[in-house]
């Protein structure tokens, strides 16, 4: 099956970089994305990764992909309140011509100034 | 440039009653996908129109149904509502042509169904 997991909570200092983890069971995924959703609001999309690469940076983010493991991290450098949210890993899994996003239940952040 | 709308923001319903929620996908986009949001959980995928047909589902009852039109807006149709139906109905629209993996889904800000 196709099953997403991720720790609940993480909290950090203003400044500091937060890491956050994605366990997923089906390998088959071509894209891995990561979301953001603030209070109220709809998921953002931050930031995705091709399976056959193991990291992508992008500006103050990084994604790691270890495909033997199953794994997916982002990394946010220097932690800003603003980035206070649920952060969402989804892999994508194709079928019926396009395809579809897998979710966790997320990680929420809380950054302390 | 317009993205992701969806219609209304929020909509309060009694049990046994049927809903229809409305999406605009961005602008060039011509999939769209729905998934339902309980609160405390990550989006379920329902479904998935291209080219005005349903080309994935989710495991969900027949009791949702969708449309997709010529200009590639959608409606979600939910008949005999249960009070688990109280959710957030997330669209997201996608660009098929893109690639043959689909493209990247950006979500509109959502539909809060309340059921009474």
């Amino acid at each position: 099956g196709e099953d997403v997991e991720q720790s609940l909570f993480l909290s950090v200092r203003e400044g500091d970089s937060s890491v956050i983890n994605c366990t997923y069971t089906d390998s088959s995924s071509t894209y891995l994305y990561w979301y953001k959703q603030e209070p109220g609001a709809g998921l953002q999309l931050l930031t995705y990764i091709f399976s056959n690469m193991d990291m992508k940076q992008d500006q103050r983010l990084t994604v790691l992909l270890n495909k033997k493991d199953k794994h997916l991290s982002l990394r946010i450098a220097d932690t800003q309140t603003g980035d206070s949210a649920i952060y969402f890993c989804a892999p994508a899994f194709y079928g019926g011509a396009t395809n579809k996003l897998i979710f966790g239940t997320g990680t929420l952040l809380a950054v302390q100034p | 440039d317009a993205g992701v709308t969806q219609s209304p923001t929020h909509l309060i319903k009694t049990r046994g009653q049927q809903v229809t929620l409305r999406c605009s996908p961005k602008s060039g986009h011509d999939t769209v996908s729905w998934y339902q949001q309980a609160l405390g959980q990550g989006p379920q995928f329902i479904f998935q129109y291209y080219e005005e047909e349903e080309r994935q589902r989710g495991n969900f009852p027949d009791r949702f149904s969708g449309h997709q039109f010529p200009n590639y807006s959608s409606e979600l149709n939910v008949n005999a509502l249960l009070l688990g139906d109280s959710a957030l109905y997330l669209c997201a629209s996608s660009y098929r042509r893109a690639g043959a993996r689909g493209g990247t889904q950006h979500f509109g800000d959502g539909t809060r169904l309340s059921i009474l």
